[in-house]
């Protein structure tokens, strides 16, 4: 089944411990993104990257990292997570090409007290 | 930068009826997603449409990309429908960006 899997589905973690929320797309799509989602901010992206080892700033970057070393995984790094970063994650792909929509992943619900 | 803005905010229907959701793009855009959330928080793809009119089942959607809105039509309504609809423009600059309206939370009645 074509999917883009994220995990963990659920974390909740403490100010300051680095964690990493892991993505990997089976649809050998280029395209791949992060997208945070907030109460009454909507859905932000945070980072893209359009093929392997090629990454790039979205609008909220501050506080994450990202990497591309192979096409089908994309994790998301939070190196020392804040309150702030409370939030509901998503990782989507799509591939190159007009024709092509983003599939997203189920989301990663993240609370850092 | 790219408004997207959709009505209704809010929709509450009884099992069975029908309705019409909209999305409205202030540019133009290289394409239109819609998108269900259900209440476990997932996005689920429903249309990827730059024009024209898809169907799915009881959902059809429809793009009209000179007048820049596109609409989501659900007949039939089902429980299982509930959940925020959204809407979401593909501009390819920051490697396809989609650009989110802020959804049409719609509650399906029993």
């Amino acid at each position: 089944e074509a999917q883009v899997t994220q995990n963990p589905r659920y974390l909740i973690t403490v100010t300051g411990k680095k964690l990493t929320v892991t993505c990997s797309q089976n649809m050998n799509h280029e395209y791949m993104s992060w997208y945070r989602q907030d109460p009454g901010l909507g859905l932000r992206q945070i980072y893209y990257s359009m093929n392997v080892e090629v990454t790039d700033k979205g609008d909220v970057p501050e506080g994450y990292k990202v990497s591309r070393k192979e096409k089908r995984n994309f994790p998301l790094i939070l190196e020392s997570p804040s309150p702030n970063q409370t939030s509901l994650y998503f990782c989507a792909s799509r591939g190159q090409g007009a024709g092509n929509g983003y599939t997203f992943g189920s989301g990663t619900r993240l609370t850092i007290v | 930068g790219i408004q997207v803005e959709q009505s209704p905010p809010d929709l509450i229907l009884q099992e069975g009826a029908n309705s019409t959701l909209r999305c409205n793009f202030s540019d133009s855009v290289n394409n239109l997603q819609w998108f269900h959330q259900n209440p476990w928080g997932q996005l689920i793809n429903l249309f990827y449409i730059p024009s024209g009119t898809k169907q799915n089942g009881r959902l059809s959607a429809t793009t009209v990309a000179t007048e820049r809105y596109s609409l989501l039509y659900i007949s039939s309504s089902q429980t299982t429908d509930s959940g925020v609809y959204f809407c979401a423009a593909l501009i390819y600059n920051q490697g396809g960006k989609l650009i989110f309206g802020q959804g049409t939370e719609l509650s399906v009645k029993p």
